[in-house]
């Protein structure tokens, strides 16, 4: 059973809007969150994370928001670019050193100008 | 970016041949990773290393075998290549302490084919 769901195969947003990604957890032992975006043809880049004893996280134009209880997390993209484009995964994990990340199945996201 | 390289980045073989992929790092990072990515699947753990010559196993580690005798290279060996191993498959690399211990870092990626 999948412990990371993204259930938004693909989102498609106007240049300047904001794109607001979501995923889902049932793993309660999850207690560090992080968003990856791929370009095709290469690997993973880390964009930004969240420990469970924050709800919200900021980097510039990107944040992340965590509500536990709900066991759901999101990114907010403002304004949203062109060079946006990719597929975002979210990932999760324990905070011990050296576990493994589970990953979700990617969003793929479009921004247009 | 991180330093990891992968070798090869692209690789083509026939069925019941062994593979072996590379992943080199020059961080001195302690923890390395193997995943594959497949549609529909997002990344999935194949193996992972917490130190020289110590591996373990991940959640879809069968056919798959794993070696790291220094602690800047993982390898990463098919021993009979399915077409099921057909995959983009990825090397990580994290820290074991500090702030950013969770953080994974990703090579570029090898493209295999197994026809």
């Amino acid at each position: 059973d999948q412990q990371v769901k993204q259930n938004s195969p693909s989102l498609s947003v106007q240049e300047g809007r904001i794109s607001i990604l979501n995923c889902d957890y049932t793993n309660s032992m999850f207690d560090y969150f992080l968003w990856y975006k791929k370009y095709p043809a290469e690997g993973p880049t880390f964009l930004i994370s969240i420990s469970s004893i924050k709800d919200k996280n900021e980097d510039g134009r990107f944040t992340v928001f965590l509500n536990k209880s709900a066991k759901h997390l999101s990114l907010h993209i403002v304004p949203s670019q062109p060079g946006d484009s990719a597929v975002y995964f979210c990932a999760a994990s324990a905070q011990q050193a050296g576990t493994a990340l589970i990953f979700g199945k990617g969003t793929t996201l479009s921004v247009s100008s | 970016d991180a330093g990891i390289t992968q070798s090869p980045r692209h690789k083509v073989t026939e069925t019941g041949t062994p593979v072996t992929l590379r992943c080199h790092q020059t961080e001195n990072h302690r923890y390395m990773y193997w995943y594959r990515q497949d549609p529909g699947h997002g990344l999935r753990l194949i193996h992972y290393s917490y130190g020289v010559k110590d591996t373990d196993k991940g959640e879809v580690s069968d056919g798959y075998s794993v070696s790291r005798s220094k602690t800047e290279d993982f390898l990463l060996t098919l021993e009979s290549a399915t077409s099921s191993q057909t995959s983009v498959y990825f090397c990580a690399i994290s820290e074991s302490g500090g702030i950013s211990k969770n953080i994974q870092y990703f090579g570029a990626g090898t493209r295999l084919s197994v026809l």
